[in-house]
């Protein structure tokens, strides 16, 4: 079975710019989840979907972060413009429901210069 | 709202020897706890996870966690440490009626030969 796949692995960028992070989650799974993991802490979850809706964005950054998931499958995370703050991982993981086990892919590292 | 603390940046346990990696939670009504695991450049591998019934609960790579209601904490342990264990882990809880994940700060495991 195929695991939650990101792209890019890794992404430089500078202050004001954009940038978009993209995630295919595991076949069939409908509930699918991005965290912001800033180095030396535990991941912070930024939305969650359920299918092609939101189920919670509460802690997302609104006027900077979006995040749709257009056919309740691939998904994709975009920031703009970009902080210095938001340098971090950020890690998608998918599950076959809401409450079931999550699955991470291996994460876009980002850098903002 | 939830919480999770994972009192130690690292631990250091020489091979062969038992290892515990510690977690406390804080959360309303009955907890759902997960241990995952975090190598170099990886996303997060689930371990275990704790819903309701034995207190001890055995996960992958012969892990296993102790779930201590009174003293709310869900320690992780293995009885003998191998020096692939080496690697970042994160404590998880949620709330029996919340999607939300919440993640503890983490805990380095360095395991010397």
């Amino acid at each position: 079975e195929a695991g939650v796949a990101q792209s890019p692995r890794y992404k430089i960028i500078e202050k004001r710019q954009s940038v978009a992070f993209w995630c295919n989650p595991i076949s069939g799974h409908a509930t699918l989840y991005w965290y912001q993991q800033i180095l030396g802490q535990g991941p912070k979850l930024l939305i969650q979907f359920q299918n092609n809706g939101v189920v919670d964005d509460s802690q997302l950054p609104k006027d900077r972060f979006s995040a749709e998931r257009l056919k309740g499958v691939d998904s994709t995370l975009k920031i703009q413009p970009a902080k210095l703050e938001d340098s971090a991982v950020y890690l998608c993981a998918s599950s076959s429901g809401l409450r079931n086990i999550q699955y991470f892919g291996a994460g876009t590292r980002l850098s903002v210069l | 709202a939830q919480s999770v603390a994972q009192p130690e940046d690292q631990v250091n346990v020489a091979e062969g020897n038992p290892l515990t990696v510690k977690c406390t939670y804080s959360v309303s009504g009955n907890p759902y706890l997960f241990w995952y695991v975090q190598y170099p450049n990886r996303g997060l591998q689930f371990l275990l996870k704790y819903i309701t019934g034995d207190n001890l609960v055995k996960g992958s790579y012969g892990f296993e966690a102790e779930f201590n209601k009174s003293q709310t904490s869900f320690h992780l342990k293995k009885p003998s440490a191998l020096v692939s264990d080496s690697a970042l882990y994160f404590c998880a809880v949620r709330d029996n009626a919340g999607n939300m994940l919440t993640f503890g700060g983490g805990t380095r495991l360095m395991v010397k030969p």
